[in-house]
């Protein structure tokens, strides 16, 4: 079946600009999961849905990124006034459920550059 | 915080060379899983271990949870130039639905 998709795989913005990324979850997965990837480096938490709680936001890093889900599936990760250490690789991951089995499988990632 | 040490960083091997690596937590973690990314993509998911002491195989790749529930390990046997890129162990600590990951292996196969 369809994995996880994300658009647009890659995003170029100027600094101060907004930017929305997308996130389509695996048919049927209720959790959803944000992550940010900087070079080389591992995977940063951002923030988590799981059906129709409320979303655990405790990873954004500052009050310029939001992410909301809509009607349990797709996600949008927004970032405002972006900066340059806003360049990174964002990555969705969905999974059936919240405990076990609880496999988080991952969408291509966005690659976003902000000049 | 929660930590979760993964080494070794990097390592270059033979090709045909088996392979190890391992990571460690600073607490008890009730599922083990372990992706390889390449470059440009997501990461994938190769296997995941929800038991102390399972042991788990995908083809050539072993997976180990450890007794202590602390650690796991990841083997790679007769390694082959398609087994490059980088190797994460994402952990999930007991009482917790988020997971930690490891900083990743980059594995580079010499042929």
């Amino acid at each position: 079946g369809a994995g996880v998709s994300q658009s647009p795989s890659n995003k170029v913005t100027e600094k101060g600009k907004d930017v929305e990324l997308r996130c389509d979850p695996i048919s049927g997965h209720t959790a959803l999961y944000w992550y940010r990837q900087s070079l080389g480096q591992g995977l940063e938490f951002l923030i988590y849905f799981q059906g129709n709680s409320a979303p655990d936001k405790s990873g954004l890093p500052s009050d310029r990124f939001s992410a909301e889900r809509t009607g349990g599936s797709v996600s949008t990760l927004t970032i405002q006034r972006t900066q340059q250490e806003d360049s990174a690789v964002y990555l969705c991951a969905s999974s059936l459920a919240s405990g076990p089995p609880d496999e988080q499988y991952f969408g291509p990632g966005t690659r976003l550059t902000v000049t | 915080g929660q930590q979760l040490n993964q080494s070794p960083q990097s390592m270059f091997i033979q090709e045909g060379e088996d392979v190890s690596m391992n990571c460690t937590s600073s607490s008890i973690f009730n599922t083990w899983l372990w992706y390889k990314q390449d470059p440009g993509e997501g990461p994938v998911l190769l296997i995941a271990l929800y038991k102390a002491g399972e042991l788990t195989s995908n083809g050539r790749l072993t997976a180990q949870f450890g007794i202590t529930r602390k650690d796991s390990f990841l083997n790679i046997s007769a390694s082959i130039p398609s087994d490059v890129g980088i190797y994460f162990c994402a952990g999930r600590p007991t009482g917790t639905y988020k997971y930690i990951f490891g900083t990743g292996t980059r594995l580079k196969v010499l042929a």
